[in-house]
């Protein structure tokens, strides 16, 4: 069966400060990827998505995540944070049977320290 | 072009009412998926439809819970009669084709409190 883990509940960084979020999935085959993000009070945002090709993709707001096929990861990352980032994180994995079901991770609240 | 739109944006009601969340999903969009968000079980996909036709709502929790697509345009999500834990975030989202490699977009929920 499809799952999606995200190790890290919680997550502080200061701002400035490099980002990883970690996603580990379990799918049988080469899986459709998503990154969400949800601000207080607002909807999953999609930040990016993977489907097949260069495994690094890019997405708005600077970030960016590679997919590994040998971890079963597609970790998000930023460069620099900036306070305005802070909110929660959900990486996401959909079948290729259609429908477009999406298996989302319990999500990774980030916290971005001045 | 107008995203996903959801009302009402905050209810409060009383345990015993009979609540209804609508959705309007992005026009073209031929999937529409309604999700129940709470601190304790996280993000639950509830039901999804794909062309007004349900295909999935085994995550309905009890037959308090209903939904309809009686158009393209249109959805509702039905608790009756409501209980102070059906109290959480609901969220709609829409997706357009299929296979699987088409992003829902998300609506900016509808935040229940049964009292």
């Amino acid at each position: 069966a499809q799952s999606v883990t995200q190790p890290d509940i919680h997550i502080t960084v200061s701002e400035g400060a490099s980002l990883e979020l970690r996603c580990n999935y379990s799918y049988g085959a080469t899986p459709y990827l998503f990154w969400y993000v949800q601000s207080p009070g607002q909807g999953l945002q999609l930040l990016l998505k993977y489907f097949s090709g260069d495994t690094l993709v890019q997405g708005i707001k600077g970030f960016e995540a590679e997919f590994k096929r040998s971890q079963s990861s597609f970790n998000l990352r930023k460069p620099s944070v900036h306070w305005s980032d802070a909110a929660e994180y959900f990486c996401a994995v959909g079948s290729r049977g259609g429908y477009n079901k999406l298996i989302f991770g319990a999500g990774t609240r980030l916290a971005v320290h001045p | 072009d107008a995203g996903v739109i959801q009302s009402p944006r905050h209810e409060v009601t009383e345990m015993g009412q009979e609540v209804t969340l609508r959705c309007k999903p992005i026009s073209g969009h031929d999937y529409l998926f309604w999700y129940r968000q709470t601190m304790m079980r996280g993000l639950e996909l509830l039901i999804y439809f794909n062309n007004n036709v349900p295909i999935d709502d085994s995550g309905m929790p009890e037959d308090r819970f209903s939904a309809k697509m009686p158009n393209a345009s249109f959805s509702t999500l039905k608790i009756q009669p409501s209980e102070p834990r059906d109290s959480a975030v609901y969220f709609c989202a829409s997706s357009p084709t299929t296979g699987g490699n088409q992003p829902q977009h998300f609506g900016d929920g509808t935040r229940l409190s049964i009292l």
